[in-house]
Protein backbone atom coordinates (compact mmCIF):
# COMPACT_ATOMS: atom_id res chain seq x y z
CA UNK A 1 0.00 0.00 0.00
CA UNK A 2 0.88 3.25 -0.49
CA UNK A 3 0.36 6.79 1.37
CA UNK A 4 1.35 10.40 0.99
CA UNK A 5 1.24 12.02 5.04
CA UNK A 6 1.42 16.29 4.85
CA UNK A 7 0.83 16.98 8.22
CA UNK A 8 0.44 20.94 8.25
CA UNK A 9 -3.36 21.20 7.12
CA UNK A 10 -2.36 25.02 7.35
CA UNK A 11 0.60 27.15 7.20
CA UNK A 12 0.58 31.43 7.39
CA UNK A 13 3.46 33.09 6.92
CA UNK A 14 4.18 36.95 6.21
CA UNK A 15 5.46 37.96 2.66
CA UNK A 16 8.84 37.59 1.78
CA UNK A 17 9.18 34.50 4.57
CA UNK A 18 10.40 31.40 3.76
CA UNK A 19 8.23 28.38 3.75
CA UNK A 20 8.40 24.05 3.96
CA UNK A 21 5.91 22.25 3.20
CA UNK A 22 6.09 18.74 4.47
CA UNK A 23 5.61 15.30 2.56
CA UNK A 24 6.12 11.75 4.11
CA UNK A 25 5.46 9.00 2.06
CA UNK A 26 5.54 5.13 2.19
CA UNK A 27 5.80 2.64 -0.57
CA UNK A 28 7.19 -0.82 -0.75
CA UNK A 29 8.27 -0.23 -4.59
CA UNK A 30 11.55 0.63 -5.53
CA UNK A 31 10.79 2.32 -8.34
CA UNK A 32 8.09 5.36 -7.87
CA UNK A 33 7.63 8.82 -8.91
CA UNK A 34 6.43 11.79 -6.31
CA UNK A 35 4.68 15.10 -7.48
CA UNK A 36 4.12 18.00 -6.01
CA UNK A 37 0.70 20.13 -7.13
CA UNK A 38 -0.40 23.82 -6.65
CA UNK A 39 -4.42 24.35 -6.52
CA UNK A 40 -4.41 27.98 -6.47
CA UNK A 41 -8.35 29.77 -4.99
CA UNK A 42 -9.45 29.62 -8.28
CA UNK A 43 -9.63 25.68 -8.47
CA UNK A 44 -7.15 24.19 -11.12
CA UNK A 45 -4.39 21.80 -10.02
CA UNK A 46 -1.29 23.17 -11.53
CA UNK A 47 1.45 20.59 -12.04
CA UNK A 48 5.09 21.90 -10.08
CA UNK A 49 7.20 19.09 -10.23
CA UNK A 50 7.76 14.96 -10.99
CA UNK A 51 10.46 13.37 -9.60
CA UNK A 52 11.63 9.75 -9.82
CA UNK A 53 13.23 7.45 -6.91
CA UNK A 54 16.38 7.27 -8.72
CA UNK A 55 17.03 10.76 -9.16
CA UNK A 56 17.46 12.12 -5.40
CA UNK A 57 19.06 15.26 -6.96
CA UNK A 58 17.81 18.53 -4.94
CA UNK A 59 16.24 20.88 -7.72
CA UNK A 60 15.42 24.34 -7.60
CA UNK A 61 13.18 26.38 -9.56
CA UNK A 62 13.11 29.85 -9.13
CA UNK A 63 12.03 30.83 -5.55
CA UNK A 64 10.68 27.00 -5.51
CA UNK A 65 13.06 24.00 -4.37
CA UNK A 66 12.63 20.65 -3.43
CA UNK A 67 14.28 18.30 -1.33
CA UNK A 68 13.97 14.77 -1.68
CA UNK A 69 15.46 12.50 0.55
CA UNK A 70 15.12 8.77 0.53
CA UNK A 71 16.50 8.01 3.99
CA UNK A 72 13.61 9.53 5.27
CA UNK A 73 11.30 9.02 2.54
CA UNK A 74 10.87 12.95 2.51
CA UNK A 75 10.17 15.16 -0.69
CA UNK A 76 10.23 18.57 1.10
CA UNK A 77 9.00 21.89 -0.74
CA UNK A 78 10.32 24.96 -0.08
CA UNK A 79 9.40 28.70 -1.17
CA UNK A 80 11.95 31.05 -0.70
CA UNK A 81 10.53 34.96 -0.15
CA UNK A 82 7.09 34.01 -0.46
CA UNK A 83 4.65 36.15 -2.25
CA UNK A 84 1.16 36.71 -1.76
CA UNK A 85 0.57 34.42 -5.07
CA UNK A 86 2.05 31.49 -3.41
CA UNK A 87 -1.04 31.59 -1.42
CA UNK A 88 -3.06 28.13 -2.46
CA UNK A 89 -3.50 24.41 -1.08
CA UNK A 90 -0.33 22.38 -2.31
CA UNK A 91 -0.20 18.43 -2.51
CA UNK A 92 2.18 15.71 -2.83
CA UNK A 93 1.39 12.70 -4.66
CA UNK A 94 3.19 9.30 -5.32
CA UNK A 95 2.80 6.50 -7.77
CA UNK A 96 4.42 2.88 -8.28
CA UNK A 97 6.07 1.97 -11.47
CA UNK A 98 3.73 -1.01 -10.54
CA UNK A 99 0.56 0.68 -10.73
CA UNK A 100 -1.60 3.25 -12.12
CA UNK A 101 -2.66 5.00 -8.53
CA UNK A 102 -1.77 8.86 -8.07
CA UNK A 103 -2.13 8.26 -3.94
CA UNK A 104 -2.15 12.35 -2.73
CA UNK A 105 -1.68 13.99 0.56
CA UNK A 106 -4.51 16.00 1.99
CA UNK A 107 -2.86 18.91 0.90
CA UNK A 108 -1.33 21.91 3.16
CA UNK A 109 -3.03 25.27 2.51
CA UNK A 110 -0.69 27.95 2.42
CA UNK A 111 -1.59 31.54 3.49
CA UNK A 112 0.86 34.35 2.30
CA UNK A 113 -0.33 38.08 3.62
CA UNK A 114 1.22 41.14 2.83
CA UNK B 1 -2.01 22.38 -27.21
CA UNK B 2 -1.67 19.56 -24.74
CA UNK B 3 -4.62 19.36 -22.22
CA UNK B 4 -7.76 17.68 -20.19
CA UNK B 5 -10.81 19.29 -20.86
CA UNK B 6 -14.01 18.83 -19.13
CA UNK B 7 -17.36 20.25 -19.57
CA UNK B 8 -19.43 21.83 -17.64
CA UNK B 9 -17.61 23.92 -15.63
CA UNK B 10 -20.63 24.51 -13.03
CA UNK B 11 -23.50 22.63 -12.81
CA UNK B 12 -26.56 23.02 -10.06
CA UNK B 13 -28.79 20.71 -10.41
CA UNK B 14 -31.75 18.76 -8.26
CA UNK B 15 -32.03 15.08 -6.90
CA UNK B 16 -32.54 12.34 -8.76
CA UNK B 17 -32.05 14.31 -12.39
CA UNK B 18 -29.77 12.42 -14.22
CA UNK B 19 -26.26 13.95 -15.50
CA UNK B 20 -23.07 13.62 -17.24
CA UNK B 21 -19.57 15.02 -17.10
CA UNK B 22 -17.33 15.06 -19.78
CA UNK B 23 -14.17 14.55 -20.34
CA UNK B 24 -11.58 14.51 -23.23
CA UNK B 25 -7.85 14.57 -23.25
CA UNK B 26 -5.95 15.48 -26.65
CA UNK B 27 -2.38 12.95 -25.21
CA UNK B 28 -3.23 9.77 -26.22
CA UNK B 29 -3.15 8.75 -22.34
CA UNK B 30 -3.75 4.65 -21.34
CA UNK B 31 -5.19 5.83 -18.04
CA UNK B 32 -7.78 8.46 -17.08
CA UNK B 33 -9.52 8.68 -14.03
CA UNK B 34 -11.96 11.12 -11.76
CA UNK B 35 -11.57 12.80 -8.63
CA UNK B 36 -13.91 14.37 -6.24
CA UNK B 37 -12.64 16.89 -3.71
CA UNK B 38 -14.40 17.60 -0.77
CA UNK B 39 -12.97 20.14 2.26
CA UNK B 40 -10.37 18.09 4.54
CA UNK B 41 -10.73 14.95 2.71
CA UNK B 42 -8.60 15.97 0.22
CA UNK B 43 -8.80 13.96 -3.40
CA UNK B 44 -10.31 11.12 -3.64
CA UNK B 45 -10.24 8.28 -6.77
CA UNK B 46 -14.12 7.83 -8.13
CA UNK B 47 -13.03 5.11 -11.13
CA UNK B 48 -10.49 5.32 -13.25
CA UNK B 49 -9.59 3.40 -16.66
CA UNK B 50 -6.11 1.58 -17.76
CA UNK B 51 -7.54 1.91 -21.60
CA UNK B 52 -10.69 1.21 -23.45
CA UNK B 53 -12.90 -0.45 -22.29
CA UNK B 54 -11.31 -1.31 -19.14
CA UNK B 55 -12.54 0.66 -15.95
CA UNK B 56 -12.62 0.04 -12.02
CA UNK B 57 -13.53 1.13 -9.02
CA UNK B 58 -11.30 3.98 -7.10
CA UNK B 59 -12.15 4.60 -3.20
CA UNK B 60 -15.48 6.08 -3.61
CA UNK B 61 -17.18 5.11 -6.65
CA UNK B 62 -20.93 4.43 -4.73
CA UNK B 63 -23.59 6.56 -6.84
CA UNK B 64 -21.06 7.05 -10.30
CA UNK B 65 -20.73 5.20 -13.23
CA UNK B 66 -17.92 5.74 -16.20
CA UNK B 67 -17.87 4.35 -19.42
CA UNK B 68 -14.22 4.32 -21.99
CA UNK B 69 -15.68 3.40 -25.28
CA UNK B 70 -12.59 5.86 -26.52
CA UNK B 71 -9.35 6.13 -26.19
CA UNK B 72 -9.78 10.61 -25.28
CA UNK B 73 -12.82 10.30 -23.72
CA UNK B 74 -14.08 9.42 -19.82
CA UNK B 75 -17.65 10.90 -18.55
CA UNK B 76 -18.54 10.45 -15.38
CA UNK B 77 -22.20 9.62 -15.00
CA UNK B 78 -24.47 10.50 -11.62
CA UNK B 79 -28.00 8.47 -12.86
CA UNK B 80 -29.71 9.90 -9.64
CA UNK B 81 -27.72 12.87 -7.69
CA UNK B 82 -27.85 13.56 -4.15
CA UNK B 83 -27.01 16.70 -2.03
CA UNK B 84 -23.74 14.42 -1.20
CA UNK B 85 -22.72 14.66 -4.26
CA UNK B 86 -22.18 18.40 -4.28
CA UNK B 87 -18.06 18.75 -4.41
CA UNK B 88 -15.72 19.88 -6.69
CA UNK B 89 -15.20 16.93 -9.41
CA UNK B 90 -11.77 16.46 -11.19
CA UNK B 91 -11.16 14.79 -14.81
CA UNK B 92 -6.96 13.63 -15.09
CA UNK B 93 -5.09 11.82 -17.51
CA UNK B 94 -1.54 10.22 -17.65
CA UNK B 95 0.84 7.52 -18.65
CA UNK B 96 1.84 4.50 -16.37
CA UNK B 97 4.94 6.56 -15.78
CA UNK B 98 4.38 10.24 -16.67
CA UNK B 99 2.77 13.57 -15.01
CA UNK B 100 -0.98 13.11 -14.27
CA UNK B 101 -2.57 16.14 -16.48
CA UNK B 102 -5.90 17.63 -14.91
CA UNK B 103 -8.97 19.49 -16.42
CA UNK B 104 -9.78 22.52 -15.00
CA UNK B 105 -13.07 20.89 -12.74
CA UNK B 106 -16.23 20.86 -12.38
CA UNK B 107 -17.89 22.29 -9.57
CA UNK B 108 -21.25 20.40 -8.81
CA UNK B 109 -24.14 21.72 -6.59
CA UNK B 110 -27.46 18.94 -6.12
CA UNK B 111 -30.34 20.68 -4.35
Amino acid sequence: AQKVTQAQTEISVVEKEDVTLDCVYETRDTTYYLFWYKQPPSGELVFLIRRNSFDEQNEISGRYSWNFQKSTSSFNFTITASQVVDSAVYFCALTASSGYALNFGKGTSLLVTP
Amino acid sequence: EAQVTQNPRYLITVTGKKLTVTCSQNMNHEYMSWYRQDPGLGLRQIYYSMNVEVTDKGDVPEGYKVSRKEKRNFPLILESPSPNQTSLYFCASRTRTDTQYFGPGTRLTVL
